[in-house]
């Protein structure tokens, strides 16, 4: 069965600061592996990373997998106080395969930025 | 963008009735919708796969007759909660695929008072 560990589990840290979150996965075979921001309500999706694009870049967030460590980080640099949010990892099937296969996700990170 | 619409955003109902939830994929049809739950401050847990005019896959140690899922149409799928308790109470969320990847909807607070 498919396992996703993120950590931490919550961080605190001061507007401006930056960031690294951590997600590790044990995978029987290794797809694709998504970002999520999930605020109050809905997850929105940030990245997806596989094994042909394993560094994805948006604005002051970027993420990198790193396919022999079975890891990804998510950065955010200049944090800002709408960044306060739950960060959820997950693996996935091959993006040809979405609609058909589940998400397996990580435990999340909890981050609030102080003003 | 794609759209997943889901009600009610958030319900409150008595212990032993029946609740259902709805998501509804505004601009695509969706063959597939999950159905997960999530305890505060916890991650997502998938209960269920549901595919258009067949039965859902239940993971391990979802009630099937509990978690009721139908997915009648390729834009339609719903979730009722049966014969509710206070440890059903939880936040529900659909998703679905689009090919790019997963829409979400914007969840369910359910309370069973």
């Amino acid at each position: 069965e498919d396992k996703v560990v993120q950590s931490p589990l919550s961080l605190v840290v001061h507007e401006g600061d930056t960031v690294t979150l951590n997600c590790s996965y044990e995978v029987t075979n290794f797809r694709s592996l998504l970002w999520y921001k999930q605020e109050k309500k809905a997850p929105t999706f940030l990245f997806m990373l596989t094994s042909s694009g394993i560094e994805k870049k948006s604005g002051r967030l970027s993420s990198i997998l790193d396919k022999k460590e079975l890891s990804s980080i998510l950065n955010i640099t200049a944090t800002q106080t709408g960044d306060s949010a739950i960060y959820l990892c997950a693996v996935g099937p091959s993006p040809l395969n979405f609609g058909n296969e589940k998400l397996t996700f990580g435990t999340g990170t909890r981050l609030t930025i102080i003003p | 963008g794609a759209v997943v619409s889901q009600h009610p955003s958030r319900v409150i109902c008595k212990s032993g009735t029946s609740v259902k939830i709805e998501c509804r994929s505004l601009d695509f049809q969706a063959t597939t919708m999950f159905w997960y739950r999530q305890f505060p401050k916890q991650s997502l847990m998938l209960m269920a796969t549901s595919n258009e005019g067949s039965k859902a896959t239940y993971e391990q140690g979802v009630e099937k007759d509990k978690f009721l899922i139908n997915h009648a149409s390729l834009t339609l799928s719903t979730l009722t909660v049966t014969s509710a308790h206070p440890e059903d109470s939880s936040f529900y969320i659909c998703s679905a695929s689009q090919g790019w990847g997963y829409t979400f909807g914007s969840g369910t607070r359910l309370t069973v008072v």
